[in-house]
């Protein structure tokens, strides 16, 4: 039972365009989200969260959006850069499971020239 | 300061056999998570642990079995290696318990079972 899902596996994008990252999760206990971003032999890299009262949080070119009654956020990120090409993970945490993160399969981003 | 490091970065091992991770979280983190990461799964919690006690555990049959020592560092043990075991198992720690839930990863280890 995938309670995140990322059902883009891929997504290629021009540098300096907007980049935009989907994330579904079914489970209504969800209260934290965030987003992580991974290179190839290395852990993932905690890139921008957001709490289950607020609709959006931005931090630089990083911008996550929660639409709660449709269970869906996204990031954006603008303008693309080479640098930012990365699989990017949506993770939650669901009230009371302390620092349990449940993990969508990921979005493979290619910004490209 | 120093990020969080895990031990061995690559590990092969034939079925049947046990194997022992190590990871020592961020100087002052004292919630240590296991994650296996597999092709297509993403990343799957194993357990975490906090002040040595296991506060949250996985779905994962009891030969995956961990523990964290009085300095944070934990280890993870997989008993009965099967072939489905091959994975990247992440460890990542946290300041505290709650608040942020931010999590900082290590690096990983390379688990192939032959």
């Amino acid at each position: 039972d995938q309670q995140v899902k990322q059902n883009s596996p891929s997504l290629s994008v021009q540098e300096g365009r907007i980049s935009i990252l989907n994330c579904d999760y079914t489970n209504s206990m969800f209260d934290y989200f965030l987003w992580y971003k991974k290179y190839p032999a290395e852990g993932p890299t905690f890139l921008i969260s957001i709490s289950s009262i607020k609709d959006k949080n931005e931090d630089g070119r990083f911008t996550v959006f929660l639409n709660k009654s449709a269970k869906h956020l996204s990031l954006h990120i603008v303008p693309s850069q080479p640098g930012d090409s990365a699989v990017y993970f949506c993770a939650a945490r669901a009230t009371g499971t302390a620092s349990k993160l449940t993990f969508g399969t990921g979005t493979r981003l290619q910004v490209t020239l | 300061k120093a990020g969080v490091t895990q031990t061995p970065r690559y590990l092969i091992k034939t079925r049947g056999q046990q194997v022992t991770l190590s990871c020592s979280p961020i100087s002052g983190h004292r919630s240590v998570s296991w994650y296996q990461q597999t092709p297509g799964q993403g990343l799957q919690f194993l357990f975490e642990y906090f002040s040595e006690t296991q506060r949250n555990k996985g779905n994962f049959p009891g030969r995956f079995s961990g523990r964290q020592f009085s300095n944070s560092r934990s280890e993870m043990n997989v008993s009965t290696l099967e072939l489905g075991d091959s994975a990247l198992y992440l460890c990542a720690s946290s300041l505290l318990p709650t608040g942020s839930f931010e999590q900082f990863f290590g690096p990983g280890t390379r688990l192939t079972v032959l």
